[in-house]
């Protein structure tokens, strides 16, 4: 019942920036955009969340196209630490969090 | 300035028996919210639960589970006579409140379950 639909996996190398796709096309006009970030075994890492303006903050950049059917989270200087699976989810600010598969990220050397 | 505890960290039950995790939310936070990883899975919603209130238990299964989150003290998740299927990581996560911001949650370390 994932809400948003993400690619399985992508790499890019250490030092350039990852660009991460998210389509959330059935999103709801009150429904704000989610990434969330799982390194290995650990819990989960809120990184960013917006409604419709882009959004920056020390870990990262969200752009939501103008319709807010997609989004695309902006890591700029990929680093080995940040290989993880990344999960973007959308939903009201009074409803619980569903996480989908995500996307695995892997940053090479 | 703790995050949010989780303990026990691992946790090994043989089937039959019950397992116990508990989660200490962060200060200042009074919303508790339990994820379950199965292995090589993503992670499924269980409860949402305030002070002494569940809020929203639409992911728990229907028997041998149950959460708490009393006034005084840790979020406590329940397994009764547990089964193979139950070995997962159990995640809590806590919020500070309900409307914007509600939905950066705070995860904990995970507790490991593993069933013999």
């Amino acid at each position: 019942d994932a809400k948003t639909t993400q690619p399985p996996s992508m790499d890019c190398a250490e030092g350039r920036a990852a660009n991460l796709p998210c389509n959330h096309s059935t999103i709801s006009g009150n429904e704000y955009v989610y990434w969330y970030r799982q390194i290995h075994s650990q819990g989960p890492q809120y990184i960013i969340h917006g409604l419709k303006n882009n959004e920056t903050n020390e870990m990262a950049s969200l752009i939501i196209t103008e319709d807010r059917k997609s989004s695309t989270l902006i890591l700029p200087h990929a680093t080995l630490r940040d290989t993880a699976v990344y999960y973007c989810t959308n939903t009201g600010a009074n409803s619980k969090l569903t996480f989908g598969k995500g996307i695995t990220l892997s940053v090479r050397p | 300035n703790a995050g949010v505890m989780q303990n026990p960290r691992h946790l090994v039950r043989r089937r039959g028996q019950e397992a116990r995790l508990r989660c200490s939310p962060m200060k200042g936070h009074s919303h508790v919210y339990w994820y379950r990883q199965l292995p090589e899975e993503g992670l499924k919603f269980m409860v949402y639960l305030q002070k002494e209130n569940i809020i929203d238990e639409s992911g728990m299964p229907k028997e041998r589970f149950s959460a708490e989150f009393p006034k005084e003290g840790p979020s406590i998740l329940r397994i009764q006579q547990v089964v193979r299927g139950d070995s997962a990581a159990y995640f809590c996560a806590s919020s500070p409140q309900r409307g914007l911001g509600a939905n950066v949650l705070t995860f904990g370390a995970g507790s490991r379950l593993t069933v013999l």
